[in-house]
């Protein structure tokens, strides 16, 4: 079946960092991909999310390329603020519902 | 932009009781809500997918006379946690889509469930 798997965290790193979360899938078709934030005690956010082969989405400085041939949807800033310290959930949508990663903790210290 | 609210936040209750957990859509029709589980660290687990003025379809492994799941109206739905035990304590979250598998969903703020 479709599944999504994440790198592990927790992830640390310093205020102004370049952050990398890799998230690769299995799936049947072409799925759409998404990034999900979610903040202490807070439901998911939608983040970013691409349709198809080679869509970049973005928003808020992070970015994620579909890539098609290494089923990957990286998740990447250039430059991270403490209040991005969340946990960063990858999905797919597959048979009319959503596939989740395990998720990863981002904190970023000052 | 779309919300949807879900209420309560945070319920603790009593081994053997039943708890409700509504899940509404404030600006959009949800014709599609979904329930999730999450446990503590862990990824969202789903529990079912209910669809309005239909039975929900439960994903396996889960008890569907336990986990009781209503979709009344195009902006309401209902998770009623029966007969709870403390292994049902967990992080509960809806989410809602107005259209289809493309379309985005919008997550509730989770409740999270105490069973004493």
């Amino acid at each position: 079946g479709d599944s999504v798997t994440q790198m592990e965290g927790p992830v640390t790193l310093s205020e102004e960092a370049f952050l990398t979360i890799n998230c690769t899938y299995t799936a049947t078709g072409y799925p759409s991909l998404f990034w999900y934030v979610q903040y202490p005690g807070e439901g998911l956010q939608l983040l970013l999310k691409a349709t198809k082969a080679d869509d970049k989405g973005s928003n808020k400085g992070f970015e994620a390329t579909y890539r098609k041939e290494t089923t990957s949807f990286h998740l990447e800033k250039g430059s991270v603020q403490v209040s991005d310290s969340a946990v960063y959930f990858c999905a797919l949508s597959g048979a009319q519902k959503l596939v989740f990663g395990q998720g990863t903790r981002l904190t970023i210290n000052p | 932009g779309a919300v949807v609210s879900q209420h309560p936040s945070r319920v603790i209750c009593k081994s053997g009781t039943s708890v409700k957990i509504e899940c509404r859509s404030l600006d959009f029709q949800a014709t599609t809500m979904f329930w999730y589980r999450q446990f503590p660290k862990q990824s969202l687990m789903l529990m079912a997918t209910s669809n309005e003025g239909s039975k929900a379809t439960y994903e396996q492994g889960v008890e569907k006379d336990k986990f009781l799941i209503n979709h009344a109206s195009l902006t309401l739905s209902t998770l009623t946690v029966t007969s709870a035990h403390p292994e049902d304590s967990s992080f509960y979250i809806c989410s809602a889509s107005a259209g289809d598998h493309n379309s985005p969903l919008h997550f509730g703020n989770g409740t999270r469930l105490t069973v004493t």
